[in-house]
């Protein structure tokens, strides 16, 4: 079985600062780890994605997160936010069947 | 990339009616679909798990016989919400995957309400 814990349900950072999200992940199998944003009443926007390549991986609007399997973590980061960046993030993990599940999440909110 | 489309985008409908919530995967074949139901300021949590021309796998707490999944075609699946109640009001996500792909693709989402 496989799960995810998202540290933190809040975090505020200012304009320019480095944003880090932090994941945790548990699985019996290698995991497939994602990361996605969700804007209020919306569906979910994938930022990047590990499937076993290159362990720092590299998505879209900046962020970027590295595999760590001594840690078991998946922690997203960028290194300057920016206004837009306001909003909910979800750390997910998968094995073979592509069945997600899903950390708590994560609120960013950036301040001007 | 892969687009799946989700309608409609929100419902209201009464209690003690029947709301079907449509998932359609636009640009390739859906083998696999998945639906998620996420309450307000919650994470998504995995409702069912279905694979064209099978029987649709539930999680552990999910009634099967409220929640009707169908998904006849490679394209399509459906969640059917039976004799919907207020409690049953929620953000439902469907997201579907394509053979042996290590990714599934959402859709937008649809908001019921039960009034």
């Amino acid at each position: 079985a496989q799960s995810v814990t998202q540290l933190g349900s809040h975090v505020s950072v200012s304009e320019g600062a480095l944003v880090l999200l932090r994941c945790n992940y548990s699985s019996s199998v290698p995991p497939y780890l994602f990361w996605y944003v969700q804007y209020p009443n919306q569906g979910l926007q994938l930022l990047l994605k590990y499937t076993s390549a290159a362990t720092l991986v590299k998505g879209i609007n900046g962020f970027e997160a590295e595999f760590k399997k001594s840690e078991t973590s998946f922690h997203l980061t960028k290194p300057s936010a920016h206004m837009s960046d306001a909003a909910e993030y979800f750390c997910a993990v998968s094995g073979e069947g592509n069945d997600m599940r899903f950390g708590a999440g994560t609120r960013l909110t950036v301040k001007p | 990339g892969a687009v799946v489309s989700q309608h409609p985008s929100w419902v209201i409908c009464k209690s003690g009616t029947s709301v079907k919530i449509e998932c359609r995967s636009l640009d390739f074949q859906a083998t696999t679909m998945f639906w998620y139901r996420q309450f307000p300021k919650q994470s998504l949590m995995l409702m069912a798990t279905s694979n064209e021309g099978s029987k649709a796998t539930y999680e552990q707490g999910v009634e099967k016989d409220k929640f009707l999944i169908n998904h006849a075609s490679l394209t399509l699946s459906t969640l059917t919400v039976t004799s919907a109640h207020p409690e049953d009001s929620s953000f439902y996500i469907c997201s579907a995957s394509e053979g042996l792909s290590t990714e599934a693709f959402f859709g937008q989402g649809t908001r019921l309400t039960v009034v």
